[in-house]
């Protein structure tokens, strides 16, 4: 169990720019979780997978956003025309089926400046 | 109404005491509950799971689950200067999807 990995760890870009994270989950999981944290807040919902089927997304994400699980394994999140509100901790997690507990990445920290 | 709600902090309580933090949930079809531990700048790590109602104990940590009133809380007892970090509580809706509320930050002072 090497457990859930997040490239890159820090990420800083400027205002307008795409960016594009990567989490590669626990092996055995078949589902893989993205939220997003911003300080003295708990985990926000983006979207989760199972395999490779999405199952559900934030409805307060815009457009901006996007992720893919091709062939359930690895998955990235795509921000397009990056915003300063977007600067949060990106977080991976992933589980086996419910009632299974998360288990999460180191996060990617995102500036946009 | 956030669908998970927790004490608003911090909580302070001296080295050795029993730190009580509570947590409330909207949804009455949840099924799982979990506590996660987060220090400052460090990703979630699970601490309790719980799913049926009653206590938990696990060495200091005991979940306790009441589902008729919607509840759900976390003991800590002999609080360690370690145990200081923030305390999510975290429920899964239909489907599985992973609720957590703000957190609940725990100072545990020497």
């Amino acid at each position: 169990d090497t457990g859930v990995s997040q490239d890159p760890r820090h990420k800083i870009t400027k205002r307008g720019q795409n960016v594009t994270f990567r989490c590669d989950p626990i092996s055995e999981h078949n589902r893989l979780y993205w939220y997003r944290q911003t300080l003295g807040q708990g985990p926000e919902f983006l979207t989760y997978f199972q395999n490779e089927a999405q199952l559900e997304k934030s409805r307060l994400l815009s457009d901006r956003f996007s992720a893919e699980r091709p062939k359930g394994s690895f998955s990235t999140l795509e921000i397009q025309r990056t915003e300063q509100g977007d600067s949060a901790m990106y977080l991976c997690a992933s589980s086996l089926i419910d009632p299974s507990p998360l288990h999460f990445g180191n996060g990617t920290r995102l500036t946009v400046t | 109404q956030k669908e998970v709600e927790q004490n608003s902090g911090p909580l302070s309580v001296p080295e050795g005491a029993i730190a009580s933090l509570n947590c409330t949930y909207s949804d009455r079809v949840s099924q799982s509950f979990f506590w996660y531990r987060q220090y400052s700048g460090k990703s979630p790590e699970l601490i309790m799971s719980i799913y049926s109602n009653g206590d938990k104990e696990d060495g200091r940590f005991t979940a306790q689950l009441n589902k008729a009133s919607q509840y759900v809380s976390l003991l800590i007892r002999d609080s360690q200067p370690s145990d200081s970090a923030t305390y999510l509580c975290a429920v899964t809706r239909q489907g599985g999807k992973l609720i957590f509320g703000q957190g609940t930050e725990l100072s545990v002072k020497p």
